[in-house]
């Protein structure tokens, strides 16, 4: 398997436009995973899914913030409108019910100016 | 909430020499933990995971153990080599697939 993948790895973009950020989970997790890291805060979930239903997202920061699974190999992470204290790196990490074995993509570097 | 502290928060080794890497965490009722390595500019890469019924696992140099009732975990580094550079990170998952919390990590130089 691939592993995680993301996409784009870097962005930049302007305050106030809009960011979508994309990740493919490793086939056969049933759990999905967004995290946001920084250097002050470390990091910091945002939102988790399990079979495609969002069970957490009480880490999304604001209204601003928001997450989707349309369905088992594909979730979006959308920022509308980004502002400059939205940069970070966000990572997209999956796990199997089994073990729990958290595997993270290589993130998505994302710089709002 | 579950806390997680890792100590040292940055550690400089000569090459050869074995290293203990320090993870803490504030409740013991957890499902499982595991050790991650981060190079710069990269994603986290899972070394071992320690279910919470195990008391180790090992892979090639590395240990790490579990010990759930004083709330620790260490990494044990046999033989450091330059390659094992990187920050080393523990998380902790309190119940199975919920809110890990992870340690600031450990930034680990190792000399040649």
């Amino acid at each position: 398997d691939a592993g995680v993948i993301q996409s784009p790895r870097h962005e930049v973009t302007e305050m106030g436009q809009e960011v979508t950020l994309r990740c493919k989970p490793i086939s056969g997790h049933d759990y999905l995973f967004w995290y946001r890291q920084t250097m002050m805060r470390g990091l910091e979930l945002l939102i988790y899914f399990n079979n495609n239903v969002p069970i957490d997202d009480s880490g999304m920061p604001e209204d601003r913030f928001s997450a989707k699974m349309p369905n088992a190999s594909f979730s979006t992470l959308k920022i509308q409108p980004s502002e400059p204290r939205d940069s970070a790196v966000y990572f997209c990490a999956s796990s199997p019910a089994s073990t729990g074995e958290l595997f993270f993509g290589e993130g998505s570097r994302l710089t709002v100016l | 909430k579950q806390e997680v502290t890792q100590i040292p928060a940055a550690l400089s080794v000569p090459e050869g020499e074995n290293l203990v890497l320090n993870c803490s965490f504030t409740d013991s009722a957890i499902y499982n933990l595991q050790w991650f390595r981060q190079d710069p500019g990269k994603g986290l890469t899972s070394l071992l995971l320690i279910q919470s019924s195990q008391r180790e696992q090992t892979s090639g140099r590395l240990n790490a153990s579990l010990d759930k009732s004083s709330g620790r975990s260490t990494l044990y580094i046999a033989a450091s080599q330059p390659g094992d550079s990187a920050t080393y990170l523990c998380a902790v998952n309190p119940y199975n697939n919920n809110d890990m919390r992870f340690g600031a990590g450990t930034r680990l130089t190792v000399k040649p």
